[in-house]
């Protein structure tokens, strides 16, 4: 079974530039995540996608990121312009339906510098 | 809201010695489901062991178990006969049985194996 597939990998760019992440969940997934996570702490959720609707973004800061997960299969997350602090590790996540125990799986994420 | 606190910043164990990593989590609720995350260095989130919290049982999966107090809301970790290979970041998390519930995870524990 193909994992989540996340790119870029690696990612560096000047501050106020923008970036866009790309997630390509496990097939018949419905819940995807989006978290971040800097250096030494644990990862925190941005956003949270049922199909392809948002359930919670609660923690998404709406003024410079955005995302959207067209017809509820892959995602794109976008930061517009990026600050500094938003050198973090970007992971993606799906899980079958929110209420399942399953777990959700994690891609390798994206590891963006922010000069 | 729920929250995850792993008070342990960083472990150490000698390699074929035991360990036990601590997790408090704090609910309202009554269903929900706690996880045990290993991230190594190479930054893949990966499932080490989960529990329902309606299961009176401790799960667990080879080397790994939990010690789950639901009444205390604790939920720990335990490595046995620790490897190398164990050493990364490990995450407490936690999601209610909710259709559209989100998956917090604690600031996590790094965890050294000594040779």
């Amino acid at each position: 079974e193909a994992g989540v597939a996340q790119s870029p990998r690696y990612k560096i760019i000047e501050k106020r530039q923008s970036v866009a992440f790309w997630c390509n969940p496990i097939s018949g997934h419905a819940t995807l995540y989006w978290y971040q996570q800097i250096l030494g702490q644990g990862p925190k959720l941005l956003i949270q996608f049922q199909n392809n609707g948002v359930v919670d973004d609660s923690q998404l800061p709406k003024d410079r990121f955005s995302a959207e997960r067209l017809k509820g299969v892959d995602s794109t997350l976008k930061i517009q312009p990026a600050k500094l602090e938003d050198s973090a590790v970007y992971l993606c996540a799906s899980s079958l339906a929110g209420g399942s125990p399953t777990e959700a799986f994690f891609g390798q994420g994206t590891r963006l510098t922010v000069v | 809201a729920q929250t995850v606190t792993q008070s342990q910043p960083e472990m150490s164990v000698q390699e074929a010695e035991t360990v036990t990593l601590s997790c408090t989590y704090d609910t309202s609720e009554s269903d929900y489901y706690l996880f045990w995350y290993k991230q190594p260095p190479s930054r893949q989130m990966i499932l080490v062991i989960r529990q329902e919290a309606y299961k009176q049982q401790n799960a667990t999966e080879n080397r790994f178990s939990v010690n789950f107090q639901k009444a205390a809301k604790s939920f720990s970790l335990k490595i046995s006969d620790s490897q190398l290979g164990d050493a990364a970041m490990y995450f407490c998390a936690y999601r209610s049985a909710g259709a559209n519930s989100k998956l917090t995870f604690g600031k996590g524990i790094t965890l050294s194996v000594r040779p």
